[in-house]
């Protein structure tokens, strides 16, 4: 059984360059999670989506970071321009019915240099 | 106060010991919790749950105490596989999980 599937798994970019993560959940669960980690701020919620529904985008940075769900088994997070600030780990986590039992994708490690 | 807080360790153990760490929490309304595990450069795994007073996993032990607004972990007879860092998250149940910086376990042989 496939898990939370996540691509690429590293992504070396140079600063302005457009950056895209790629998610795919786990088949059947209904709510996608966006977060990215830091030595420094741990791991932070960037964006969630019930049912391909965003529904609370206020972790998202700024206006450079932008994500969609446009069907239940997708969804990307786009950075443009990157920012060298932006270098992370970036993790989409899945879950059924509810927010609490999260599973996660593998992560992609984001260098913007 | 930080929603979540926890110390970030590094806890050196030796095998077979019994370490314990805490986790403070703001949010009086949290129901249920829950520690995630994550080994380096990994992704976070869910380790525990605990909906009432505590709750107990073979060597792992969760307790919560409400009143003060904590939750701490207990793992007794430490393996070297226990290396790892231990993530706290409560949950209110009408918000996503907010994670804690996490405690960094280090079992040494």
């Amino acid at each position: 059984d496939a898990g939370v599937i996540q691509s690429p798994r590293h992504e070396v970019t140079e600063m302005g360059q457009e950056v895209t993560l790629r998610c795919k959940p786990i088949s059947g669960h209904n709510s996608l999670f966006w977060y990215r980690q830091t030595m420094m701020r741990g791991l932070e919620l960037l964006i969630y989506f019930n049912n391909n529904v965003p529904i609370d985008d206020s972790g998202m940075p700024e206006d450079r970071f932008s994500a969609k769900m446009p069907n239940a088994s997708f969804s990307t997070l786009k950075i443009q321009p990157s920012e060298p600030r932006d270098s992370a780990v970036y993790f989409c986590a899945s879950s059924l019915a509810g927010i609490e039992k999260l599973f996660f994708g593998s992560g992609t490690q984001l260098s913007v240099l | 106060r930080k929603e979540v807080e926890q110390d970030p360790g590094p806890f050196n153990v030796p095998e077979g010991a019994t370490v314990a760490f805490n986790c403070t929490y703001s949010n009086s309304a949290s129901q249920s919790f829950f520690w995630y595990r994550q080994d380096c450069r990994k992704e976070p795994k869910l380790l525990m749950s605990v909906y009432s007073s505590g709750n107990e996993d073979g060597r792992f032990t969760a307790q919560l105490n409400r009143a003060s607004q904590y939750i701490s972990l207990l793992i007794r007879d430490s393996k070297l596989s226990d290396s790892a860092t231990y993530l706290c998250v409560p949950f209110s149940g009408n918000t996503p999980l907010v994670f804690g910086k996490g405690t960094r376990l280090s079992v040494i042989a």
